[in-house]
């Protein structure tokens, strides 16, 4: 069975540009949730999508935003980008249910210049 | 809110050796788990193993075990027979059924560097 798959791996932009970001979950997972990683803030929960619906969101500004599809692939978009978004950005899916545990994908290195 | 609380920055062990990892977390949830990840240097997290707060029995999995004392909110990972493949960053992370809507919400340590040596 496939695992979570995270395009792209890497992405370079520039201050003040947007960004999309996208994450297919495991066969069969209908909950994915994101994640962003800097060695400053460490792991920090963005929002969690499950049946095409936000179910949870984390703290961060507006500029911050998702979505999923009815195939329960999402994105994930970053406008207005900053030089402190520079960040691996991490997705991760499960199964329904709340004990189930998150597959994590190998993440999307964003570096804003 | 949850916060959880990895106070060992760096550790490193032996190869064969037994090292513990050290976490400590709070909770307003009843209804909550713990899990450990590892990150490689390839990025991905990958579960290590996970605990049910209401469980007494710590978790086991192979040579990955957890201390998990409920009452002084600890949860130690404790890996046996170290092995080089086990160097990587590891993670303590809480979550909470919290009214059904925390599903995919976890709180993560700061992580520790485990080193292993040959």
């Amino acid at each position: 069975k496939a695992g979570v798959t995270q395009t792209p791996r890497y992405l370079i932009k520039t201050r003040g540009q947007q960004v999309t970001l996208s994450c297919s979950p495991i066969s069969g997972h209908r909950s994915v949730s994101w994640y962003q990683q800097t060695p400053g803030q460490g792991l920090q929960f963005l929002f969690e999508y499950f049946s095409e619906t936000q179910r949870n969101k984390g703290n961060f500004p507006g500029r911050f935003s998702g979505r999923q599809f009815s195939n329960s692939r999402s994105e994930m978009n970053v406008s207005t980008l900053e030089l402190g978004d520079s960040a691996l950005y991490l997705c991760a899916s499960s199964l329904p249910g709340h004990r189930s545990p998150l597959h994590f994908g190998n993440g999307t290195r964003l570096t804003v210049t | 809110a949850q916060t959880v609380t990895q106070s060992q920055p760096e550790m490193s062990v032996q190869e064969a050796e037994t090292v513990t990892l050290s976490c400590t977390y709070d909770t307003s949830e009843s209804d909550y788990y713990l899990f450990w990840y590892k990150q490689p240097p390839s990025r991905q997290m990958i579960l290590v193993i996970r605990q049910e707060a209401y469980k007494q029995q710590n978790a086991t999995e192979n040579r990955f075990s957890v201390n998990f004392q409920k009452a002084a909110k600890s949860f130690s990972l404790k890996i046996s027979d170290s092995q080089l493949g086990d160097a990587a960053m590891y993670f303590c992370a809480s979550g909470a059924n919290a009214g059904g809507t925390s599903y995919g919400k976890l709180t993560f340590g700061q992580g520790t560097i485990l080193t292993v040596h040959p």
